[in-house]
């Protein structure tokens, strides 16, 4: 079955750097667009990226552009998400989530499978 | 990108039907028939409930339907369970590059 599994959180100061990662398993990850969303404790669920299959598009969420930088590596069925410039507010859990491509109206993923999440802390 | 405008909670007694809410722009809910529906009990992740306004997963219960007018897309819950408490996310595309959330409604089964 299709699983994700995120990696990577952990406690860290402001102003510093953090990188995530997510491993794919059960489904074509090569094919799949893929999504960072963040969800701040006891707040509601933000999207943070976008990074399409082949890696040909990248889109970000207003609140991290310039800061953090999501890619892919397709032979090893992982995403990533590099956190730089990190503050209070980007303390949260943050969730994988599988996108799956729709051709109608326009191309896009609809983001169909979460994996559990890992937790960012951002505190001195 | 602000965030879709949900009810902050919704109740019902066991059977009912209830209806959640998402009130969004012409910019994203208006625009496409691309709002979703997430379902996240406290300490899980969100599983999704509805796409397309109105369709739903395969295992997903037919309890669940959706609908949309204008720039407020609809959640109902029929035969409302024990098991449906949770938080709701709507979620909308704003166009092939960008996703927003709703602000989350938590139902409560009284």
């Amino acid at each position: 079955q299709v699983q994700l599994e995120e990696s990577g959180g952990g406690v860290v100061q402001p102003g510093r750097s953090l990188r995530l990662s997510c491993v794919a398993s059960g489904f074509t990850f090569s094919t799949s667009g893929m999504s960072w969303v963040r969800q701040a404790p006891g707040k509601g669920l933000e999207w943070v990226a976008l990074i399409w299959y082949d890696r040909s598009n990248e889109y970000y969420g207003d609140s991290v552009k310039g800061r953090f930088s999501i890619s892919r590596d397709n032979s090893k069925s992982t995403l990533y998400l590099q956190m730089n410039s990190l503050r209070a507010e980007d303390t949260g859990v943050y969730y994988c989530v599988r996108g799956k491509p729709v051709w109608e109206p326009f191309y896009h993923y609809l983001m169909e499978v979460w994996g559990q999440g890992t937790t960012v802390t951002v505190s001195s | 990108q602000s965030a879709l405008t949900q009810p902050a909670s919704v109740s019902g007694s066991p059977g009912q039907s209830i209806t959640i809410s998402c009130t969004g722009t012409s910019s994203d809910v208006g625009s496409y028939d691309l709002v979703s529906w997430y379902q996240q009990h406290p300490g899980k992740a969100p599983k999704l409930m509805i796409y397309e306004v109105t369709k739903r997963p395969s295992g997903v219960s037919d309890r669940f339907s959706g609908s949309k007018s204008g720039n407020t897309a609809s959640l109902t819950i029929s035969g409302l369970q024990a098991e449906d408490e949770a938080e709701y996310y709507c979620c909308s595309n704003a166009g092939s590059s960008a996703y927003v959330f709703g602000t989350g409604t938590k139902v409560t089964v009284i």
